[in-house]
C-alpha cells in the first residue's frame, strides 16, 4: 500500500531533550516536507527536500533539523525541544511537486513539550 | 499578511444544502491551486485541483479568479459526511505550497 509513515503519533518530552520525528515513504517520490499544525495558523512549512542530499527551509526552520541521506526517509529532528514547538507535524511527499502532483501526508505527530 | 487567508466558518448547515466559501491568496505570481479536506486534526487529503476555467468533481464545483485573487469551493446537497475542515492551498514556485488556516463546515441532519 502505498503510505507516508510517522512515527511516532504523540509524544510528550520535555524541554532541551533531544527528539526525531521519523518519516517514511514508500513511492519513490523526489519531494518531502515537513509541516507544523497550530490553531489558527494553518500548516507552515518547517523545511522541504527536492531529492537526496538536496533541503531547503521553508517558512519556519528555526529550532528544526533535518536530512535526506535516503529517497525514501525524511526525518525532523529537534536538537533542543522549547515548549513553544508544542504542535501536530505532518510530513508529506509528492511525486514532483513541481507538476502540481498531489501530496500525501503522514496520520501527523502531536508533540507537546513541557 | 498571509499568503492564503480564508474565512475560519464555522458553516452550519443542513444536510442537503448547498455551502460556498471562499479562499483568498496575495501572490499574483500563485500558480496553481487546490483544495484539500482534513478531518479532525488527521493528515489532510486532496479533495480537487482548481483549474482556471473551473472544476467540478461530483457535488463539488471549485472555481479560480485570477482577477480578484480568490478560489470558491461550492458543494451540493450536502451530506453529514462533507463535515470537516477544507484548506485552501497554493502553489508559489517549484517547491512552495501555502496552506489557508482552513473552513470548517458542520453539516447537520
Amino acid at each position: 500500500e502505498a503510505q507516508v509513515t510517522q512515527n511516532p503519533r504523540y509524544l510528550i518530552t520535555v524541554t532541551g531533550k533531544k527528539l526525531t520525528v521519523t518519516c517514511s515513504q514508500n513511492m519513490n517520490h523526489e519531494y518531502m516536507s515537513w509541516y507544523r499544525q497550530d490553531p489558527g495558523l494553518g500548516l507552515r512549512q518547517i523545511y522541504y527536500s527536492m531529492n537526496v542530499e538536496v533541503t531547503d527551509k521553508g517558512d519556519v526552520p528555526e529550532g528544526y533539523k533535518v536530512s535526506r541521506k535516503e529517497k525514501r526517509n525524511f526525518p525532523l529532528i529537534l536538537e533542543s525541544p522549547s515548549p513553544n514547538q508544542t504542535s501536530l507535524y505532518f510530513c508529506a511527499s509528492s511525486l514532483r511537486l513541481a507538476l502540481d502532483e498531489k501530496l500525501f501526508f503522514g496520520s501527523g505527530t502531536q508533540l507537546s513539550v513541557l | 499578511r498571509k499568503e492564503v487567508e480564508q474565512d475560519p466558518g464555522p458553516f452550519n448547515v443542513p444536510e442537503g444544502a448547498t455551502v460556498a466559501f471562499n479562499c483568498t491568496y496575495s501572490n499574483s505570481a500563485s500558480q496553481s491551486f487546490f483544495w484539500y479536506r482534513q478531518d479532525c486534526r488527521k493528515e489532510p487529503k486532496l479533495l480537487m485541483s482548481v483549474y482556471s476555467s473551473g472544476n467540478e468533481d461530483g457535488r463539488f464545483t471549485a472555481q479560480l479568479n485570477r482577477a480578484s485573487q480568490y478560489i470558491s469551493l461550492l458543494i451540493r446537497d450536502s451530506k453529514l459526511s462533507d463535515s470537516a475542515t477544507y484548506l485552501c492551498v497554493a502553489r508559489m514556485g517549484d517547491y512552495k505550497l501555502s496552506f489557508g488556516a482552513g473552513t470548517t463546515v458542520t453539516v447537520r441532519a
